[in-house]
């Protein structure tokens, strides 16, 4: 059981637009501004592709795109492309829990 | 080019060691902090411990406390972790990986198995 709450999973068709939620405990998510997410295809490393909730690595397509509102921050992928079919996780910072660091369990994006 | 290439994994009992390694290059060690992340298989990613470049912090997740050590060379460019006592539920790709909280820099991940 995370502490960092996320869809198992999330569709779309291409083209169109989806959020991933990620909803924690005040004490991470909600007062902290080290969101980060993460995108990961089968076999292979994960990558970063938001850092401190809407910040996007040099190289990662803006059609990626990151906020937060109280406990629960969010990634929304618009124009959805096939190869954005992977696996999501929403990490923040929870210095106030025994973990410096949380993950969310993870979302599986389908692109039907 | 920035790079992490982690390894030392492999097959080992319950109760045993191990030492994964990491080497870096293309960016200046000892200015970043470093971590270790792991991931059983069809799981979740999991947060196991990071490490300051100067190794005056470090910090542990409660499901490694006390069995695993991080360290670092510098001079080497190096990232290790000692893991000793080890379980069934350590089974997992361990992945090395650049930052503290933002980890923008990943290892391919190797893999380490503990059965008997």
């Amino acid at each position: 059981h995370s502490a960092l709450t996320q869809p198992a999973s999330v569709s779309g068709s291409p083209g169109q637009s989806i959020t991933i939620s990620c909803t924690g405990a005040s004490s991470a998510i909600g007062s902290y501004t080290l969101v980060s997410w993460y995108q990961q295809h089968p076999g292979k490393a994960p990558k970063l592709i938001i850092y401190d909730v809407n910040k996007r690595p040099s190289g990662v397509s803006d059609r990626f795109s990151g906020s937060k509102s109280g406990n629960t921050a969010s990634l929304t992928i618009s124009g959805l492309q096939a190869d954005d079919e992977a696996d999501y996780y929403c990490c923040s910072s929870a210095p106030s829990s025994t973990l410096d660091v949380l993950f969310g369990g993870g979302s599986k994006v389908t692109v039907l | 080019q920035v790079k992490l290439v982690d390894s030392g994994g492999g097959l080992v009992k319950p109760g045993g060691s191990l030492r994964l390694s990491c080497a870096a290059s293309g960016f200046n060690f000892d200015d970043y902090h470093m971590s270790w992340i792991r991931q059983a298989p069809g799981k979740g990613l999991e947060w196991i411990s990071h490490l300051s470049g100067s190794s005056y912090y470090t910090n542990y997740a409660d499901s490694v406390k006390g069995r695993f050590t991080v360290s670092r060379d510098n001079a080497k460019k190096s990232l290790y972790l000692q893991m000793n006592s080890l379980r069934a539920e350590d089974t997992a790709v361990y992945y090395c990986v650049r930052g503290k909280v933002a980890f923008d820099i990943w290892g391919p991940g190797t893999l380490v198995t503990v059965s008997s």
